[in-house]
């Protein structure tokens, strides 16, 4: 979806590396997220965001950090790159309706991560 | 344990037929369950929302339906065509929470 950028597409970075992954959306929406897909375990969350000012853990945070920078912006930072956070990393939007339950989520393209 | 479950092994199907996937959930009880695209390389796209008091949806050639006593949701594509082949992804919602829970996908293939 154009609306949700990320960058870079690829990485490849070695282990003890810090690197930033990050989002950029034009739907004017709230809340945003960070998903990490591997195979056969599907998307999981590492963090969530429903406003600038609101930053949450989603089930697996450890070894991840994220800024919002603005509404429009969530990135997410691996401090030390390990082997295992080799990944494909997306970035969603979301924007609740009415009722506050109904929501679609919007993805970016995904970030190819290898960590050596 | 809590657990979403889709097939793992692709679908293989002709062009033309009904293709049908499967999504099973276990020890939630979700408010909503969601069906996604996920076509090589991209992200995942929306299509088709279901509520928990919902039997059945309907969008073009897509139809959902949701079983709460069976704990399971049915994705159905009829005439399927090749450009339907992708990865497609249920997701469940809770009222609890703000989270969607996403299965592993199913691969459908569709052959000429």
């Amino acid at each position: 979806d154009a609306d949700v950028t990320q960058t870079p597409r690829n990485r490849i970075t070695k282990t003890g590396k810090r690197i930033m992954l990050e989002c950029s959306q034009t739907k004017g929406h709230d809340r945003m997220y960070w998903y990490r897909q591997d195979p056969g375990l599907g998307l999981r969350l590492i963090y969530y965001s429903f406003d600038v000012k609101d930053i949450n853990k989603g089930e697996i945070s450890d070894g991840y950090s994220v800024s919002r920078q603005a509404q429009a912006k969530f990135s997410l930072s691996l401090e030390s790159a390990i082997p295992n956070q080799t990944a494909l990393y997306f970035c969603a939007t979301s924007d609740p309706s009415g009722s506050g339950i109904q929501e679609t989520q919007y993805f970016g393209p995904g970030t190819r991560l290898l960590v050596l | 344990s809590q657990k979403i479950e889709q097939n793992s092994e692709a679908l293989n199907i002709q062009e033309g037929k009904t293709a049908t996937l499967t999504c099973n959930y276990t020890n939630y009880s979700p408010a909503y369950l969601q069906w996604y695209r996920q076509d090589p390389g991209r992200g995942p796209v929306f299509l088709l929302l279901i509520r928990e008091n919902e039997k059945e949806k309907r969008k073009e050639r897509l139809k959902v339906t949701f079983d709460t006593t069976l704990k399971q949701s049915l994705f159905h594509i009829t005439a399927s065509q090749p450009a339907d082949s992708a990865t497609y992804l249920c997701a469940l919602r809770m009222d609890s929470s703000y989270k969607l829970i996403f299965g592993s996908g199913t691969r459908l293939l569709v052959r000429p």
